[in-house]
C-alpha cells in the first residue's frame, strides 16, 4: 500500500536553532502534501499546503517565515522550523494524497522538543 | 470556515461493548468524509464516505454518512483493548483538493 515516511521521527534541539523535517511519498507521486501539528490530546491542525513547484499555502495564523516549506520534487516536501522556541514543541505530521485512489496517507510524525 | 464536531470527546467501555462515535460537519463544498484511527503515531485511514446511506464495513468497524443531517457515525462492535485510540473524523472540501478539516477527536478507552 501507499506509504509516507518522515524523518527524523524525534528531534531535540536548543532554542534558537533551526530544524528540518522531511516528508516523502514512497510509492506514489504527490503534487500536494500537507503539514499538520498536533498538541497532546488535541486534534490535528493544518498548518500549510505544500505544492510541488510553487509556493506553499499557509493557514491563517501560521507564520510562513517561521515555518519554511519546500516541495522540490513530486515525492519530497520539507518543513523547516526556524529559530525554534519551546512553544514550537509539538508533534508534526505530514500527509500526501495519492491521486490514483484519492486517499490521503499520513506520515508517522516527528516529535519536536525545543529546550 | 469549515467545521467538524465530534462527540463524545471521550468514552470508556469494557471489552465486548458496542460503541457509536458521532461526527457532524459544516462545509462549503463537501467532497468526502473520512475516519481515521490514531494510536501512538500518525492517523491510519479507516473509511472514506462520499455517498449518503451507503454503509462501509471493515471487520467490526462500520460507518455511514447522512448528507441530509450533515453527519456520520462510526460503529465498533465487540470492542477489544486494541481498539483503544483516538478516532478522528475529517471532511474534505472540494474547493481545495486534499485539504482536510479535522474534528477534535474521540478518545476511546476499552478496558479488559
Amino acid at each position: 500500500g501507499a506509504v509516507v515516511s518522515q524523518h527524523p521521527s524525534r528531534v531535540i534541539c536548543k532554542s534558537g536553532t533551526s530544524v528540518k523535517i522531511e516528508c516523502r511519498s514512497l510509492d506514489f507521486q504527490a503534487t500536494t502534501m500537507f503539514w499538520y501539528r498536533q498538541f497532546p490530546k488535541q486534534s490535528l491542525m493544518l498548518m500549510a499546503t505544500s505544492n510541488e513547484g510553487s509556493k506553499a499555502t499557509y493557514e491563517q495564523g501560521v507564520e510562513k517565515d517561521k515555518f519554511l516549506i519546500n516541495h522540490a520534487s513530486l515525492t519530497l516536501s520539507t518543513l523547516t522550523v526556524t529559530s525554534a522556541h519551546p512553544e514550537d514543541s509539538s508533534f508534526y505530521i505530514c500527509s500526501a494524497v495519492d491521486r490514483r485512489t484519492d486517499t490521503q496517507y499520513f506520515g508517522p510524525g516527528t516529535r519536536l522538543t525545543v529546550l | 470556515e469549515d467545521k467538524v464536531v465530534q462527540s463524545p470527546l471521550s468514552l470508556v467501555v469494557h471489552e465486548g461493548d458496542t460503541v457509536t462515535l458521532n461526527c457532524s460537519y459544516e462545509v462549503t463544498n463537501f467532497r468526502s468524509l473520512l475516519w481515521y484511527k490514531q494510536e501512538k503515531k500518525a492517523p491510519t485511514f479507516l473509511f472514506m464516505l462520499t455517498s449518503s446511506g451507503i454503509e462501509k464495513k471493515s471487520g467490526r468497524l462500520s460507518s455511514i454518512l447522512d448528507k441530509k443531517e450533515l453527519s456520520s457515525i462510526l460503529n465498533i462492535t465487540a470492542t477489544q483493548t486494541g481498539d483503544s485510540a483516538i478516532y478522528l473524523c475529517a471532511v474534505s472540501d472540494g474547493t481545495s483538493y486534499g485539504k482536510l478539516t479535522f474534528g477534535q477527536g474521540t478518545i476511546l478507552t476499552v478496558h479488559p
